[in-house]
């Protein structure tokens, strides 16, 4: 059974700095890995898609890494901003079809 | 382009009685999708069509929870009745198939007091 894990469950760190959100997953066999942000009482805004076949996408100042073999994907945010603040959440899409979530890092990025 | 839309955005009601939820995915999206959030966790799958079909509502309790996608477009997710354990966030997603980018609504939040 797909298990995705997501650690720390929190982190704050000063504005400015780059940062690195962990998430690992316990099946390889997987059709593609999502990052996701959610603000409170928000629903989910997609950040960066990575399919099976890719090892990295970004956008902006995110960059998110897959590998697939060691279970494990990573979430870069690069000189971060109050407006960061956030949970983040990351799922993978298994071999049903379906997306097994982790329960999501909560970020607060200090002014 | 219009996101997915979900209505109401809050709702509470008293135990025992009905509650409906509505979903207008995006448009061309084939594949729809229901997840219940609590407080904390990470969104737990409901039910998911693709098109007017449900391939997968082994999560759904079916003895009060029922959802349908007429014409395979919009969406309804009934509760009746609610349960005190029914209050979270209700939420919907689409995408374009099954393997592609999954994007969310703004979810209703359920309150059952």
């Amino acid at each position: 059974k797909q298990e995705v894990t997501q650690i720390p469950a929190a982190l704050s760190v000063p504005e400015g700095e780059n940062l690195v959100l962990n998430c690992s997953f316990t099946d390889s066999a997987i059709y593609n890995l999502q990052w996701f942000r959610q603000d409170p009482g928000k629903g989910l805004t997609s950040l960066l898609l990575i399919q099976s076949s890719q090892r990295e996408q970004t956008s902006g100042r995110l960059n998110a890494s897959l590998d697939k073999s060691s279970g494990r994907s990573t979430l870069y945010i690069a000189a971060s901003q109050p407006g960061d603040s956030a949970t983040y959440l990351c799922a993978v899409k298994d071999s049903n079809y379906q997306l097994i979530w982790g329960a999501g890092t909560k970020l607060i990025i200090k002014p | 382009e219009a996101g997915v839309v979900q209505s109401p955005r809050y709702k509470i009601i008293e135990k025992k009685q009905p509650v409906a939820f509505w979903c207008n995915p995006i448009s061309g999206h084939n594949t729809l999708y229901w997840y219940r959030q609590n407080l904390g966790q990470g969104p737990e799958l409901l039910i998911r069509y693709e098109n007017e079909e449900a391939v997968d509502d082994s999560q759904l309790p079916k003895d009060r929870f029922s959802a349908e996608r007429l014409k395979g477009v919009d969406s309804t997710l009934k509760i009746q009745p609610a349960e005190l354990g029914d209050s979270a966030v209700y939420l919907c997603a689409s995408s374009f198939g099954r393997n592609t980018e999954a994007f969310f609504g703004q979810g209703t939040r359920l309150t059952v007091v």
